[in-house]
């Protein structure tokens, strides 16, 4: 219950495309989601978090799109660039517990 | 604003010794997290600091171990090491539970 699933492993784009990635959960507990962003030789980076208040979330070319029903939430990176390249985590917690990271996702974006 | 400090940056040990890790939170912070992170496991969480206190822990065997200051900053030991150990270590402090973390560049360990 404590899990969150991250799919897909790795995802290969062209430049200008749609990289999407998808997280589910099961803990209804949970009331925050945030999504990190790693380069390698450095530590995640939060780049974009919803709260299961609102559907959607979105910041430049990055939007979270959240389905509370379901119990999944999405991170939908559009125009995608070269320097996107990085491996990307989603991540649920709840205020009273730990925070839970997805696998994570490596993403390269083809120039 | 400085972000979050971990040292060392690299670190090399031989099987059998134990070691210490550091991680200086942002200032104002009060919540410290350690996460191992390896390339076939992804971030496993290892324990959480508020106000001095463990919060929680994960699944990790006793050579394990942490503690916080009064000053927030924190440090991990792990004892007894393994080869299995090697991995990077990443700490991340938030204002405290419920918020955001913020991540440091972690430590790399290489037990030999």
């Amino acid at each position: 219950q404590q899990q969150v699933k991250q799919s897909p492993q790795s995802l290969i784009v062209q430049k200008g495309g749609i990289s999407i990635i998808n997280c589910a959960y099961e803990n209804t507990a949970f009331d925050y989601f945030p999504w990190y962003q790693q380069f390698p030789g450095k530590g995640p980076a939060l780049l974009i978090a919803i709260r299961p208040d609102v559907s959607e979330k979105k910041e430049g070319r990055f939007t979270i799109s959240f389905n509370k029903s379901a119990k999944q939430f999405s991170l939908h990176i559009m125009d995608s660039q070269p320097g996107d390249s990085a491996t990307y985590f989603c991540a649920a917690m709840n205020r009273d517990d730990k925070i839970i990271f997805g696998k994570g996702t490596r993403l390269h974006i083809l120039p | 604003k400085a972000g979050v400090t971990q040292t060392p940056r690299y670190l090399i040990k031989t099987r059998g010794q134990q070691v210490t890790l550091s991680c200086s939170p942002i200032s104002g912070h009060r919540s410290v997290s350690w996460y191992q992170q390896t390339p076939g496991q992804g971030l496993q969480f290892l324990f959480e600091y508020f106000s001095e206190t463990q919060r929680n822990k994960g699944n990790f065997p006793g050579r394990f171990s942490g503690r916080q200051f009064s000053n927030s900053r924190s440090e991990m030991n792990v004892s007894t090491l393994e080869l299995g150990d090697s991995a990077l270590y990443l700490c991340a402090s938030s204002l405290g539970p419920g918020n955001g973390y913020t991540f440091g560049s972690g430590t790399r360990l290489t037990v030999v």
